[in-house]
């Protein structure tokens, strides 16, 4: 069962745009919402976070936007750049005790385009 | 300097065959993960550790055995390869009770 739905699975943006990319999740336990950058051949490095108990939370040209009562969070890249171009998945967890963990979506394959 | 650090990198290995992935961290985290990532990019925890015992084991077969000396070191041993272990194997650490996890480069396992 796939708790966190994540969309467009790829997507195609020009030097300049806005990227977005969206998640839902089912699971109202959870509280702590992270997108992760995935580079070719490398790990998944955290980007940003947010907790349910903010509806927007902006770090440089990334922006995360929170839904509660939709279950629904999403990713904004603005002024999108080529080397923005990754993987991007987002995620959510239970942060409480020794037995959280995360769980991911399905991941959004970007491509900027100069 | 390298946080969370997995050997070796490439591994390529016929089917039966048994190996092992490495994996250390330098942050002084205390929970330590393994997560599959298949050929679809599909990102699926398999264990976590904290402080050296087992956590979460995601329903995986025991063909896979993790193990940790210690809370900086969890190492995945797998048995009897099979085609189907073909994936990228991250480690991944996290303080007990922050799920900010930070992963290591990844480990790709090639069965044939």
């Amino acid at each position: 069962q796939q708790q966190v739905k994540q969309s467009p699975q790829s997507l195609i943006v020009q030097k300049g745009g806005i990227s977005i990319i969206n998640c839902a999740y089912e699971n109202t336990a959870f509280d702590y919402f992270p997108w992760y950058q995935q580079f070719p051949g490398k790990g998944p490095a955290l980007l940003i976070a947010i907790r349910p108990d903010v509806s927007e939370k902006k770090e440089g040209r990334f922006t995360i936007s929170f839904n509660k009562s939709a279950k629904q969070f999403s990713l904004h890249i603005m002024d999108s750049q080529p080397g923005d171009s990754a993987t991007y998945f987002c995620a959510a967890s239970n942060r409480g005790g020794a037995t959280n963990k995360l769980i991911f979506g399905t991941g959004t394959l970007l491509a900027v385009q100069p | 300097d390298t946080a969370v650090s997995q050997t070796p990198k490439y591994l390529v290995t016929q089917m039966g065959n048994d190996k092992s992935i490495k994996c250390e961290q330098n942050l002084g985290h205390d929970t330590m993960y393994w997560y599959k990532q298949d050929s679809k990019k599909f990102l699926k925890i398999m264990f976590s550790y904290n402080n050296k015992e087992l956590i979460i084991n995601e329903t995986v077969p025991n063909r896979f055995s993790p193990k940790s000396p210690d809370k900086a070191h969890l190492n995945l041993h797998i048995n009897s390869l099979e085609l189907g272990d073909s994936a990228v194997y991250f480690c991944a650490s996290s303080i007990t009770g922050n799920t900010e996890a930070f992963f290591g480069q990844g480990t790709r396992l090639t069965v044939v």
